[in-house]
């Protein structure tokens, strides 16, 4: 069974890090590019970044180009999103994504809740 | 960046009813533009991808059509489980971008 678990999320203050990481298994998570993609509370679907199956490449939207850094670990099965200088429009569940072949998109972890706020 | 947007923004429908939902680009994409449904307080989930391929475990009451900036989501018969929001995404180009979301309700 295929499972995406987020953690790391909390509360930080503006200006503050955090930490996601993202725990898979089921599936060959090597074998994938991996997103994150975010929801701020009662409002639309945010494409965050992505990463190569190896870790060559990444792509950002430019909202936290700069600030977040994507990375992935794939002898530990693990996806990472480090996120610096947090604002408040930050504030957002965050979903861990993969995309399978040409598939994209599909499939979702639970989300993690990160809350920017003094 | 592509812009996409969705109409309605809301609907309300009966059980049974026929429902479309349209996605307009902002610059022709091909066929690079999945849906997605999303219930209150859960992930969303994988409807359709490029454009018109039905995802798999998704019912065929679903259907997707079009390609360049025009698309569109249909649902045949609209059953209780199926109220919720529905997104569209493009992947034709960075940043990724999705539709603002057509929330469907009861009647």
């Amino acid at each position: 069974e295929v499972q995406l678990v987020e953690s790391g999320g909390g509360l930080v203050q503006p200006g503050g890090s955090l930490r996601l990481s993202c725990a898979a298994s089921g599936f060959t998570l090597n074998s994938c590019w991996m997103n994150w993609v975010r929801q701020a509370p009662g409002k639309g679907l945010e494409w965050v970044a992505n990463i190569r199956q190896d870790g060559s490449e990444a792509n950002y939207v430019d909202s936290v180009e700069g600030r977040f850094t994507i990375s992935r670990d794939n002898a530990k099965n693990s996806l990472y999103l480090h996120m610096n200088n947090l604002r408040a429009e930050d504030t957002a569940v965050y979903y861990c994504v993969r995309d399978y072949n040409v598939i994209p998109f599909d499939f979702w972890g639970q989300g993690t809740l990160v809350t920017v706020s003094s | 960046d592509i812009q996409l947007t969705q109409s309605p923004s809301s609907l309300s429908a009966s059980v049974g009813d026929r429902v479309i939902i349209t996605c307009r680009a902002s610059q022709g994409i091909g066929n690079y533009l999945a849906w997605f449904q999303q219930k209150p307080g859960k992930a969303p989930k994988s409807l359709i991808y490029y454009a018109s391929i039905l995802q798999s475990g998704v019912p065929s009451k679903f259907s997707g059509s079009g390609s360049g900036a025009d698309f569109t989501l249909t649902i045949s018969s609209l059953q209780p489980e199926d109220f919720a929001t529905y997104f569209c995404q493009q992947y034709h180009s960075y940043p990724r971008t999705f539709g603002q979301g057509t929330k469907v309700d009861i009647k």
